[in-house]
């Protein structure tokens, strides 16, 4: 079972700052926040992660809670081709499980002229 | 991070017969794990395949239908054997790192 919830759908406006929560009340202390998406057909593309500090890169922000319990990804000046399915997750920084993600179902951006 | 390159990116097979899916990458990588996504479904981990050693499958996946081998540190194949309409997926192929990398996926429909 995924150890994440998301809302399944969101819309955003054209050039506005998508925010797509997640919760992860389970997180452990060495699971790192992964987001991915899927665009439609293609495979997933990594996002962003981060431990516990907010991070941001030519993509996104990631922003997590003091307590780790939940995140939020901001997409700040959303397009078109930002519409896809997207999805959080915990993962191991290390060890034999590096890299070894479970999908949850994702939340449905859709993004509108 | 990591090209993977993975073929066939699609394929049309009869019911019981097999296919092999590649995986390639352009550099030497520790983790290559296996997913499927059904249609309409989120992704589910197959099995993690490790290099030297027999693959690792999560629960409900076998090795008899879903044989895997890692001869080395850039390759993998995952075969789906003696397929089943049911088994009409995508399949893809990653590789662990700092942001997971993943093939293109492979589109099985089954008839």
């Amino acid at each position: 079972d995924a150890k994440t919830t998301q809302p399944p759908s969101m819309d955003c406006a054209e050039g506005r700052a998508a925010n797509l929560p997640c919760n992860h009340s389970t997180i452990s202390g060495n699971e790192y926040v992964y987001w991915y998406r899927q665009i439609h057909s293609q495979g997933p593309q990594y996002i962003i992660h981060g431990l516990k500090n907010n991070e941001t890169n030519e993509m996104a922000s990631l922003i997590i809670t003091e307590d780790r319990k939940s995140s939020t990804l901001i997409l700040p000046h959303a397009t078109l081709r930002d519409t896809a399915v997207y999805y959080c997750m915990n993962s191991n920084a290390g060890g034999t499980s590096y890299g070894k993600l479970t999908f949850g179902q994702g939340t449905i951006l859709t993004v509108h002229p | 991070s990591a090209v993977i390159s993975q073929k066939p990116s699609r394929d049309i097979c009869q019911r019981g017969t097999s296919l092999t899916i590649q995986c390639q990458v352009d550099s030497q990588v520790t983790m290559m794990f296996w997913y499927r996504q059904q249609p309409g479904q989120s992704l589910t981990l197959i099995a993690t395949a490790n290099q030297g050693s027999e693959a690792t499958y999560e629960s409900g996946f076998v090795i008899d239908k879903f044989p895997i081998s890692r001869p080395n540190l850039t390759f993998s194949t995952l075969t789906v054997s003696n397929m089943s309409p049911e088994d009409s997926s995508i399949y893809l192929c990653s590789v662990g790192g700092q942001g997971v990398a993943f093939g293109s996926g492979t589109r099985l429909t089954v008839v």
